[in-house]
């Protein structure tokens, strides 16, 4: 079936240390991809996306690539700040038009002064 | 603008009781989404409306939950009897169908259920 696996967290990095957030997925086809973001007490919010091989969505520093041949999507960030510390999400939906999200288990970050 | 609108924000109820959770999507979207986020199972895809007519309702877990869309502007996830299996944060998000497909997520319903 159609799924997507993040690595287990938490994840606690300093500030202004590199992150990388591994995201892969099983999916039927060429699904688009996306990362999402839930600070506390909120909501989830899209951070960015990509919706076809090599694509690169890019927000806020965070970067991340389309992979087909690896059937991945990484997030990555250079430099995090204490301000990034929340949950993210990798997320896909297939392709065909269906608006149907599914959503990996999410990776909590904390990132300390 | 609003965004999406969610009540009540916070609800405990004993088992039995019935449960009506509310949503208001951002105007002119005309996707709505019913998402459970819990520990042990992550956020899942309860059920989805496009145009208020539901297109997947898959993800609801029993009879006991059902879910409507009697306008654009308004949808509700009803849970009888409720359980203590159903504490959970319940979200709700809206999309405009353009091809971006953003969801655009409400603060959330978290229930208990003792």
């Amino acid at each position: 079936g159609n799924s997507v696996t993040q690595m287990e967290g938490p994840v606690t990095l300093s500030e202004e240390a590199f992150l990388t957030i591994n995201c892969t997925y099983t999916a039927t086809g060429y699904p688009s991809l996306f990362w999402y973001v839930q600070y506390p007490g909120e909501g989830l919010q899209l951070l960015l996306k990509a919706t076809k091989a090599d694509d690169k969505g890019s927000n806020k520093g965070f970067e991340a690539t389309y992979r087909k041949e690896t059937t991945s999507f990484h997030l990555e960030k250079g430099s995090v700040q204490v301000s990034d510390s929340a949950v993210y999400f990798c997320a896909l939906r297939l392709q065909g038009g269906s608006e149907k999200l599914v959503f990996g288990k999410g990776t909590k970050l904390t990132v300390n002064p | 603008d609003a965004g999406v609108i969610q009540s009540p924000r916070h609800e405990v109820t004993e088992m039995g009781q019935e449960v009506t959770l509310r949503c208001k999507p951002i105007s002119g979207h005309n996707s709505l989404f019913w998402y459970r986020q819990t520990m042990m199972r992550g956020l899942e895809l309860l059920i989805y409306f496009n145009n208020n007519v539901p297109i997947d309702d898959s993800g609801m877990p029993e009879d006991r939950f059902s879910a409507k869309m009697p306008n654009a502007s308004f949808s509700t996830l009803k849970i009888q009897p409720s359980e203590p299996r159903d504490s959970a944060v319940y979200f709700c998000a809206s999309s405009y169908g353009t091809g971006t497909y953003e969801q655009y997520f409400g603060p959330g319903t978290r229930l208990t259920v003792t």
